[in-house]
């Protein structure tokens, strides 16, 4: 199984400030399937970016998302208060699917 | 637009069996492979099975390989995950969710608890 290790667990921003969250994979994670997506508390999930840097449909511009092999990251630009949640990277290049264990954005 | 609704969560006794549904509309349910995702209390999020489109391929993590099974009804649009021999740590919130590869649509899942 492909181990994804997300860091740091927990990110103290202010609103305005840009957030960089890693996602690091135990092997390589084979033609950029990664995927990153929000929950915030009480919520589902829901997709943010595939294929590594793809937004799905009606994500800000204010996300984006980079890497490749193991080491990917995601990026909000500017956080918005609606941006603190946690996010969750998971790869979907074998079976099973794996997640991350998350990073929590948390307003400082 | 696309919905997913799930239901048949509770509580149950370990060594118990439980039975979720999940109910599908706004898209053409028989063209999209589906899963099952769950998330403990306060933990992340787990993987636990997709079933293709035709219910032909069926995949498990091992964590409940043998004790769940997936299925679907591709003519009432709904999915299903027949639970058996529960366990404490099976002690989740239950997510359907759509897609073969990531995942676009989630319903608003349903909590099972499983009680010693």
């Amino acid at each position: 199984d492909i181990v994804l290790t997300q860091s740091p667990g927990t990110l103290s921003l202010s609103p305005g400030e840009r957030a960089t969250l890693s996602c690091r994979a135990s092997r390589s994670v084979a033609s950029a399937y990664l995927a990153w997506y929000q929950q915030k508390p009480g919520q589902a999930p829901r997709l943010l970016i595939y294929g590594v840097s793809t937004r799905a449909t009606g994500i800000p511009d204010r996300f984006s998302g980079s890497g490749s092999v193991t080491d990917f990251t995601l990026t909000i630009s500017r956080l918005e208060p609606e941006d603190f949640a946690v996010y969750y990277c998971q790869q979907y290049s074998t079976s099973p699917r794996t997640f991350g264990q998350g990073t929590k954005v948390e307003i400082k | 637009q696309v919905q997913l609704v799930e239901s048949g969560g509770g509580l149950v006794k370990s060594g118990g069996s439980l039975r979720l549904s999940c109910a599908a509309s706004g898209f053409n349910f028989g063209d999209y492979y589906m899963n099952w995702v769950r998330q403990a209390p306060g933990k992340g999020l787990e993987w636990l099975s997709f079933i293709s489109s035709g219910a032909t391929t069926v995949y498990y993590t091992d964590s409940v390989k043998g004790r769940f099974t997936i299925s679907r009804d591709n003519t009432k649009n709904s999915l299903y995950l027949q639970m058996d021999s529960l366990r404490a740590d099976d002690t989740a919130v239950y997510y359907c969710a759509r897609g073969p590869h990531y995942f676009d649509s989630w319903g608003q899942g349903t909590l099972v608890t499983v009680t010693s």
